[in-house]
């Protein structure tokens, strides 16, 4: 059973253009949200997290938005460049990081075109 | 200065093997973890450590046993390898139960 529903699986974007990835949840228990990097041969790296309390938090080019009722949240990576080519994980938790551990969506693979 | 190291980062051994991965952590978390990535990425946890405890326990196969001499390691040992177990193996720590997560760089596991 899927707790974190992410698409699309893969995305390929203009350099310059918007990338959007979006996920799903059903556990309303979630609180915490975070969004993770991955490149090959890597581990994943924490980009950005929500907590539901707020309906978007924006760091840089990278913008969360979360709709609490729709159980819904994306990542929006604005003016996208090439090096933001890479695996994105969305994810969620009960207890932030957290002692429950991170459900993890399966994953984006996003390319950015020169 | 790696945050979070993990050796070996690949490891090739045949079918009914034990083998162990190591995981060190510099950054003075209390929490440690193991994670699982399938080969289509999927990520999913094994094993969390806090202060030594282990509090949570995914259903994963009683092969697998984490192991943690101190709070800066968390090693996992895997009895009897099957090639089923062949996946990227992740260790991550975290400061406490609320903050982030910091994970090492992975260990390819591939079992023949």
């Amino acid at each position: 059973q899927q707790q974190v529903k992410q698409s699309p699986q893969s995305l390929i974007v203009q350099k310059g253009g918007i990338s959007i990835i979006n996920c799903a949840y059903e556990n309303t228990a979630f609180d915490y949200f975070p969004w993770y990097q991955q490149f090959p041969g890597k581990g994943p790296a924490l980009l950005i997290a929500i907590r539901p309390d707020v309906s978007e938090k924006k760091e840089g080019r990278f913008t969360i938005s979360f709709n609490k009722s729709a159980k819904q949240f994306s990542l929006h990576i604005m003016d996208s460049q090439p090096g933001d080519s890479a695996t994105y994980f969305c994810a969620a938790s009960m207890t932030g990081g957290g002692a429950d551990g991170l459900t993890f969506g399966k994953g984006t693979h996003l390319i950015i075109q020169p | 200065d790696t945050a979070v190291s993990q050796t070996p980062k690949y490891l090739v051994t045949q079918m009914g093997n034990d083998k162990s991965i190591k995981c060190e952590q510099n950054l003075g978390h209390d929490t440690m973890y193991w994670y699982k990535q399938d080969s289509k990425k999927f990520l999913k946890i094994m094993f969390s450590y806090n202060n030594k405890e282990l509090i949570i326990n995914e259903t994963v196969p009683n092969r697998f046993s984490p192991k943690s001499p101190d709070k800066a390691h968390l090693n996992l040992h895997i009895n009897s390898l099957e090639l089923g177990d062949s996946a990227v193996y992740f260790c991550a720590s975290s400061r406490d139960s609320y903050s982030p997560l910091h994970f090492g760089n992975g260990t390819r596991l591939t079992v023949t």
